[in-house]
Parts: C-alpha cells; sequence; structure tokens
C-alpha cells in the first residue's frame, strides 16, 4: 500500500536558519503530494501541493518540488521565523491506491528559538 | 468564512457510553472524512463519504459509525467508545477526489 515516510523530529533551529524536512513515499500510481502544517491546538491546514513530477509548490516562503525519480517532496523554507513553530505533515493522495483519501507521514515537530 | 466545524473541541467519557462528534462544512463539498491522530502514527482514515448516503470502510473503522444524511454534515458516532479509542480526531472536507482537504479543528476525546 501507500506509505509517507518523513524524518523524526523534533528539528530545532535558530531563527533566519534554513530549514529542510525530508518526505519521500511509495505508492501504487501517480499521486499528488501535499505539505500541511499543525500550529499548537490547532487543525490541519494545507501548506502547499504538487500534482505532477517537477511541480514545485510554494507559499508563505515554503517550497517543495515533486521528484518522480527519487519518490521525494522535501520541504524547504531559507529563513525560518519563531511563527513557523508547528508540525509539518507530508501526505499524498492516490487514485490507484482507492479510499479518497490522504495518506500521511508521522510528522515533523519544528521549533524555532531566537 | 469557509470553514469545516467540529464539536466538541474536547471530550472525556466513560467506557461504553455511546457518544457523537458531529461535523459540518459550509463549502458545498462532495466529499468528508473522519480521521484520527496518535503519535507517531500520523493521521489515519476512519471512514469517509462521497456524497449523501455514500459512504465506505477507510483504514481503521473498527469501533465507529458514519452517517451522511445532508450534504454538509458527517457525524461520528462511537457506540460503546473503548480506551484504546482515546485520540485526536479530525474531520475534513473536499471539492473533489484526491485532492486538498479542508480540516476542522479537531475534538480530543478520552475514554476512561
Amino acid at each position: 500500500g501507500d506509505s509517507v515516510t518523513q524524518m523524526e523530529g523534533p528539528v530545532t533551529l535558530s531563527e533566519e536558519a534554513f530549514l529542510t524536512i525530508n518526505c519521500t513515499y511509495t505508492a501504487t500510481g501517480y499521486p499528488s503530494l501535499f505539505w500541511y502544517v499543525q500550529y499548537p491546538g490547532e487543525g490541519l491546514q494545507l501548506l502547499l501541493k504538487a500534482t505532477k513530477a517537477d511541480d514545485k509548490g510554494s507559499n508563505k516562503g515554503f517550497e517543495a518540488t515533486y521528484r518522480k525519480e527519487t519518490t521525494s517532496f522535501h520541504l524547504e523554507k531559507g529563513s525560518v521565523q519563531v511563527s513557523d513553530s508547528a508540525v509539518y505533515f507530508c501526505a499524498l493522495s492516490d487514485r490507484a491506491g482507492g479510499g479518497n483519501k490522504l495518506t500521511f507521514g508521522t510528522g515533523t515537530q519544528l521549533k524555532v528559538e531566537l | 468564512e469557509a470553514q469545516v466545524t467540529q464539536n466538541p473541541r474536547y471530550l472525556i467519557t466513560v467506557t461504553g457510553k455511546k457518544l457523537t462528534v458531529t461535523c459540518s462544512q459550509n463549502m458545498n463539498h462532495e466529499y468528508m472524512s473522519w480521521y484520527r491522530q496518535d503519535p507517531g502514527l500520523g493521521l489515519r482514515q476512519i471512514y469517509y463519504s462521497m456524497n449523501v448516503e455514500v459512504t465506505d470502510k477507510g483504514d481503521v473503522p473498527e469501533g465507529y459509525k458514519v452517517s451522511r444524511k445532508e450534504k454538509r454534515n458527517f457525524p461520528l458516532i462511537l457506540e460503546s467508545p473503548s480506551p484504546n479509542q482515546t485520540s485526536l480526531y479530525f474531520c475534513a472536507s473536499s471539492a473533489r477526489e484526491y485532492t486538498e482537504a479542508f480540516f476542522g479543528q479537531g475534538t480530543r476525546l478520552t475514554v476512561v
């Protein structure tokens, strides 16, 4: 079945540091890929998405590129802020996998300190 | 404002006492789902619905029921809750199949 693997957290960075959160996937078909963010006490919000190979999703300074050859969708940001502290989830949606569902990774907690 | 609304946000109950978590969306979305979030496991789909009166099991449906009598509402029913159903629950809706979903604020359920 489909699966998503994310790097373990927590990740602790200083403000203005460069961020990378790794995400790799396995899928039956040709999935769409997503990054969601969960701030403390809140639901998940869509951060960015990509629907085909080599697409780059971007939002709020975050970027991720759909790499079919390496089955990856790593999240990057050039300069993080304290307000970026949250849990980040990589997810996929795969028509061939069935069930009209999002398959999530386990989440990576990011802590940004002054 | 487009949103998915769940109630209650927090609930503590006892084993075996039936409960319902409500979910409502105001975006006229066809597709709705329930997920549970557990540490180290991410989010897993419990049930989903493609339209009114059309529902199907997700990955972890045991111990749960759903209904979709109206397009905007998708309640989650635990007829006899057990401690292993202690979790954080999210309702989600989407406009189309296999695309991004919009999530509610979550319901933290504790079964003692």
